[in-house]
């Protein structure tokens, strides 16, 4: 089955510098990848997504970007905020219903 | 629109006994699905339910059953209760064949 690996673990930044979160998947048949923005008490938001037919999204200061043949998808953050630090999950879901989580990556952004 | 809602925000349970969680989709969405997210981890799948049947299902033992009803609303229950079963089960709505699946705030349950 799908196995989808994150890192890092955790990812310290000071107010209006970048932050990056890579991904790896193991199905080559997965063909849906959603970031998920998880806040301390609260479920998963759903922040960006996309699709295997695309290599590149952007929606402001978030963008993510495919590698269909590495199997590796990322999230980047650009000028980072005090309310961007959460806990970050990336995902996939291949030919079944399922989403895949990662373990999760927590950002911290220090102003 | 009314976004996913999920009852008990909290409870606690003893070892072997029986809990049925809730979950109301947001407007439209007819397909739910259940997630099991241990202290750390990622979200685990449990299943999916589409139109009142099970449409997908994850590594977890029977004990773990759901139903979806008419109105798509679903529930999650978990019978002989471990300790391990102790996590934040969440519920997400989405629509069939559109990837974005939208969550609720979750409902913490701790078995002791």
């Amino acid at each position: 089955g799908e196995n989808v690996e994150q890192h890092p673990s955790t990812l310290s930044v000071q107010e209006g510098d970048s932050a990056v979160i890579k991904c790896t998947y193991s199905d080559s048949a997965s063909n849906y990848f959603p970031w998920y923005k998880q806040e301390l008490g609260k479920g998963p938001q759903l922040i960006i997504d996309i699709r295997s037919n695309v290599g590149e999204k952007k929606d402001q200061r978030i963008a993510v970007t495919l590698n269909k043949t590495a199997k590796h998808f990322s999230l980047h953050i650009t000028e980072t905020q005090p309310e961007d630090s959460a806990v970050y999950f990336c995902a996939a879901r291949g030919a079944g219903t399922a989403l895949i989580f990662g373990k999760g990556t927590t950002l911290s952004v220090s102003s | 629109e009314t976004g996913v809602t999920q009852s008990p925000t909290h409870l606690i349970k003893t070892r072997g006994q029986q809990v049925t969680l809730r979950c109301s989709s947001q407007s439209g969405h007819n397909t739910v699905s259940w997630y099991q997210q241990a202290l750390g981890q990622g979200p685990q799948f449990i299943f999916q339910y589409y139109r009142e049947e099970e449409n997908g299902r994850g590594n977890f033992p029977p004990r773990f059953s759901g139903l979806q009803f008419p109105n798509y609303s679903s529930e999650l229950n978990v019978n002989a209760l471990e300790l391990d079963d102790s996590a934040l089960y969440l519920c997400a709505s989405s629509l069939p064949g559109q990837g974005g699946q939208y969550f609720g705030p979750g409902t913490r349950l701790t078995v002791t």
